[in-house]
């Protein structure tokens, strides 16, 4: 079976950071396109950033753009995303989710909660 | 940047009824659309995707169209388990999600 397995969320204070980490399993994680998504408190989700199989392509939204760093470990079939200067609108849970596109399996999340 | 404006934001039916809700995009994404179920305290479920694609498993009473800009999900007969907050997501060019509806099974 696919499994995604987020850890990493903590609280933090605003202007720290934090590494998230997602953790494969179930299928060929090195052919797949990996997502970061995030969902504020009541909110609709929000894309974070994707990485292609191979590391073709990486592509980060406005607001990640210069303070997150999406990577991936395909020899450990791991995702990680590194956040730096923290805000508190950057308080979510956030999801890692496979596929190109449109995600076919999430993981349950990890909560970050940015304040002071 | 892509905008997705999804209506209504919440509506309430009665088990057997047909509900309808409404994507638009402020501007084309072709049929690089997908539709995703999320109930409380879980990650978001893939429906549809490619407009009217319906994903392995999910049953046939949930079903999609739309083309460009326009687009539409269907559940024909609302069951007591589709509760729930649907979104739609364009990914045509990067990806967007909708703000959500929100399903009450009266």
């Amino acid at each position: 079976d696919v499994q995604l397995v987020e850890s990493g969320g903590a609280l933090v204070q605003p202007g720290g950071s934090l590494t998230l980490s997602c953790a494969a399993s179930g299928f060929p994680f090195s052919s797949y396109t990996m997502n970061w998504v995030r969902q504020a408190p009541g909110k609709a989700p929000e894309w974070v950033a994707y990485m292609s199989a191979r590391i073709n392509t990486i592509t980060y939204a406005d607001f990640a753009r210069g303070r997150f760093t999406i990577s991936r470990d395909d020899a450990g079939r791991s995702l990680h995303l590194q956040m730096s200067s923290l805000r508190v609108e950057d308080t979510a849970v956030y999801y890692c989710a496979r596929g190109e596109g449109f995600p076919d399996y999430w993981g349950r999340g990890t909560l970050v909660t940015v304040s002071s | 940047d892509i905008q997705m404006t999804q209506s209504p934001s919440r509506l309430s039916a009665s088990i057997g009824d047909r509900v309808t809700i409404t994507c638009r995009a402020s501007q084309s994404v072709s049929r690089w659309l997908a539709w995703y179920q999320q109930k409380p305290g879980k990650a978001p479920k893939l429906l549809i995707y490619k407009s009217s694609t319906l994903e392995d498993g999910v049953p046939s009473r949930f079903s999609g169209s739309g083309f460009e800009t326009e687009f539409t999900f269907t559940i024909s007969s609302l069951q007591p388990d589709d509760s729930a907050t649907y979104y739609c997501l364009q990914y045509g060019n990067f990806r967007t999600f909708g703000q959500g509806t929100k399903v009450e099974v009266k």
